[in-house]
């Protein structure tokens, strides 16, 4: 059972160029999850999905895209990196509003 | 604004000890607080789960509590293992179905 994973692990990018993490879940869940993750700061919300085909902005959602086309995937968008997007970047799921999450375990992105 | 603060930022104890990690929140309306683990290069994963009406959770060597009143958590851990060294994160789930506000996390190290 692998739960959530994430691809990429890692990846360097220059100022300006695009990329899209993907997230893949195979536990049926409903709800799924963009975080950021950055030094000495909580996990902060990026978009969020309740549903296939649904997104929502959450907390830090400025620069990035979402998609949730299929129940299973949640892929992140930056359509022009920036330097301050240098994150680890954390996708999560869970199957209804009060259980806990499920975290992958990560994409660390440096845009230099 | 929603807000949860952590204490200690970091801890260093000798394998074997005990310890207790504490949680201040500011969470309106609340609806549940979690605990996470979360070792270095890994994404968090669930330790426990508490809603208003209960007071103490445990799992296996973690325990748990809460203080609605005060809106206190505290989590301990007894007998420390060298596996024990992570960051331990409280979170906190307003009755919104996907607002978590993240503390800053404790860095526990535990020695040998």
């Amino acid at each position: 059972n692998a739960g959530v994973t994430q691809t990429p692990k890692f990846r360097v990018l220059k100022t300006g160029q695009s990329m899209t993490l993907l997230c893949a879940q195979d536990m049926n869940h409903e709800y799924m999850y963009w975080y950021r993750q950055d030094p000495g700061m909580g996990l902060r919300l990026i978009h969020y999905s309740v549903g296939e085909g649904t997104t929502a902005k959450g907390e830090v959602p400025d620069g990035y895209n979402v998609s949730r086309l299929k129940k299973q995937n949640f892929l992140l968008g930056l359509e022009s990196a920036a330097p301050s997007q240098t994150s680890v970047y954390f996708c999560a799921s869970k199957d209804r509003p009060l259980r806990k999450l499920f975290f992958g375990s990560g994409t660390q992105l440096s845009v230099l | 604004k929603n807000q949860v603060e952590q204490s200690p930022q970091s801890l260093i104890i000798l394998e074997g000890k005990n310890c207790t990690l504490q949680c201040n929140y500011t969470v309106s309306p609340f609806s549940n607080l979690r605990w996470y683990k979360q070792d270095t290069g890994r994404g968090p994963v669930s330790l426990t789960i508490m809603t208003f009406s209960e007071n103490t959770k445990s799992n296996g060597r973690y325990t748990a509590t809460l203080d609605a009143d005060t809106k206190q958590s505290s989590l301990h851990i007894t007998a420390s293992q060298l596996s024990d060294s992570a960051s331990y994160i409280c979170v906190v789930a307003n009755s919104g179905y996907s607002t978590l506000t993240f503390g800053k996390g404790t860095m526990l190290l535990v020695s040998p």
